[in-house]
């Protein structure tokens, strides 16, 4: 079966660093997103990542481990609006996306 | 440039209507989805659509229609609503170029069924 998981919420302080792991499990494999989705909105694009690595995007990076079927997102400098939920999904083999339900990361003062 | 647009927001509906959820795009992507998202799960795809004039299944189909006779429109229609079907549902495209497919999403539509 295809399945994605990731923890349900995380708490963090503003200014540290925050890392939101992700497991994944998919039929065939094209690759892993990161979304930010803040409450009642919409999800938004954060990264892509389909070859191991670290990929870096200002504050935020995305790391991928196909042997382990792993991936992170690391949040740098952590600011209040960075509260949200982050989504990870992977793409399998018919370039459909397979979502966990979401790691909800919660920023204190 | 509008991005994705849903219609409406938010809808009350009595169970056993029938509603047909608007969706469309000025991106001119190829390909068209629709999820629903419930608390404590995963986005998951009810139907996608490839191109226009095609449409397919995804992991909860049953209960939801779709067509796409265009480009830029993909509605979902409930044909007899139910309890179950109360959910936040979402809109997204992808230009589909095989590069990275990112999805872009609507700004959703809560629908309540009652």
């Amino acid at each position: 079966g295809q399945n994605i998981d990731q923890p349900t919420e995380m708490t963090a302080t503003e200014g540290a660093i925050v890392q939101i792991n992700c497991t994944y499990q998919t039929s065939g494999f094209n690759g892993l997103f990161w979304y930010q989705q803040h409450a009642g909105e919409a999800p938004t694009f954060l990264s892509y990542n389909v070859l191991d690595g670290l990929e870096e995007k200002g504050r935020f990076s995305s790391f991928l481990s196909r042997s382990k079927g792993y991936s992170y997102l690391l949040l740098k400098e952590l600011q209040m609006k960075d509260s949200a939920s982050y989504l990870c999904a992977g793409m399998d083999s018919n370039y459909q996306l397979i979502w966990g339900a979401g790691t909800k990361l919660i920023i204190k003062p | 440039i509008a991005g994705i647009t849903q219609a409406p927001t938010s809808q009350i509906l009595a169970a056993g209507r029938r509603m047909t959820l608007r969706c469309t795009q000025d991106m001119r992507h190829n390909a068209m989805y629709w999820y629903r998202q419930d608390l404590g799960l995963g986005l998951r795809l009810i139907h996608y659509s490839n191109t226009a004039g095609t449409t397919g299944k995804g992991e909860v189909p049953d209960g939801y229609s779709v067509s796409r006779a265009n480009t830029d429109d993909f509605p979902l229609t409930l044909a007899s609503a139910v309890p179950s079907q109360t959910s936040v549902y979402f809109c997204a495209s992808s230009d589909s170029t095989g590069v990275t497919d990112t999805q872009y999403f609507g700004p959703g539509t809560r629908l309540t069924v009652l």
